[in-house]
């Protein structure tokens, strides 16, 4: 089992729609999730970070963490053509300098 | 913001040559690490520091080097490079270990070893 798991996708969306991304992890130890943004040939950019259960709302960006269940998600509400993008999930275990990146989810929004 | 900087955006290189590929961080984070991303395989860690002088291995260390003479900046070497060494390399920094602290990305090079 991967340490942190994403579906590949591609996920579509049509534009102005709820899309919501999900992310399971395996180590019970994990402290802290990130959700990464990265445009086709450019790095990865930091959206949302959460450290306790429940939602973290950030703009038209909303982070869920369910640590008994060992999922994190991400929904993006009223969809742009503008978040089009792999979204990259990343976790952090108690004292480790290093995350744990899921392989990402590529996401298009559907004018 | 902090800014991480990647010496070059595009290099090509030949088999067996010594490549080196140097990232600068400016806001006096601890931790730096180098990453490389392939279709389908995600990002793998190659190496990270901690410290001034100080490096850990990674996930995929072989064939690969790391410097760390100052705190600004960290170095990956390829020792020969090969064409399976072809990828698209990233840097990161933190400030440190505490749960709060992500990564911030240079803007990537794409080595080609041809």
């Amino acid at each position: 089992q991967k340490e942190v798991e994403q579906n590949s996708g591609p996920l579509s969306v049509p534009e102005g729609a709820i899309a919501s991304l999900n992310c399971t992890y395996s180590d019970r130890g994990s402290q802290s999730f990130f959700w990464y943004r990265q445009y086709s040939g450019k790095s990865p950019e930091l959206i949302m970070s959460i450290y306790s259960n429940g939602d973290k709302e950030d703009g038209r960006f909303t982070a869920q963490l369910n640590k008994a269940s060992q999922y994190v998600s991400l929904l993006i509400r009223d969809s742009q053509p503008s978040d089009s993008a792999t979204y990259l999930c990343a976790v952090r275990n108690f004292g480790n300098e290093k995350l744990t990146f899921g392989t990402g989810t590529r996401l298009t929004i559907i004018p | 913001d902090v800014k991480v900087t990647q010496s070059s955006r595009y290099l090509v290189k030949r088999t067996g040559e010594k490549v080196f590929l140097e990232c600068v961080q400016d806001m006096d984070h601890e931790n730096m690490f180098w990453y490389r991303q392939d279709p389908g395989l995600g990002l793998r860690l190659i190496y990270f520091s901690y410290d001034v002088k100080m490096k850990e291995k990674g996930d995929i260390p072989e064939g690969y080097s790391v410097s760390r003479e100052k705190k600004e900046r960290f170095s990956l070497i390829l020792e020969s490079a090969s064409t399976n060494q072809t990828s698209m390399y990233l840097c990161a920094s933190s400030l440190g270990s505490e749960k709060v602290y992500g990564y911030t990305f240079g803007s990537g090079t794409r080595l080609t070893v041809v």
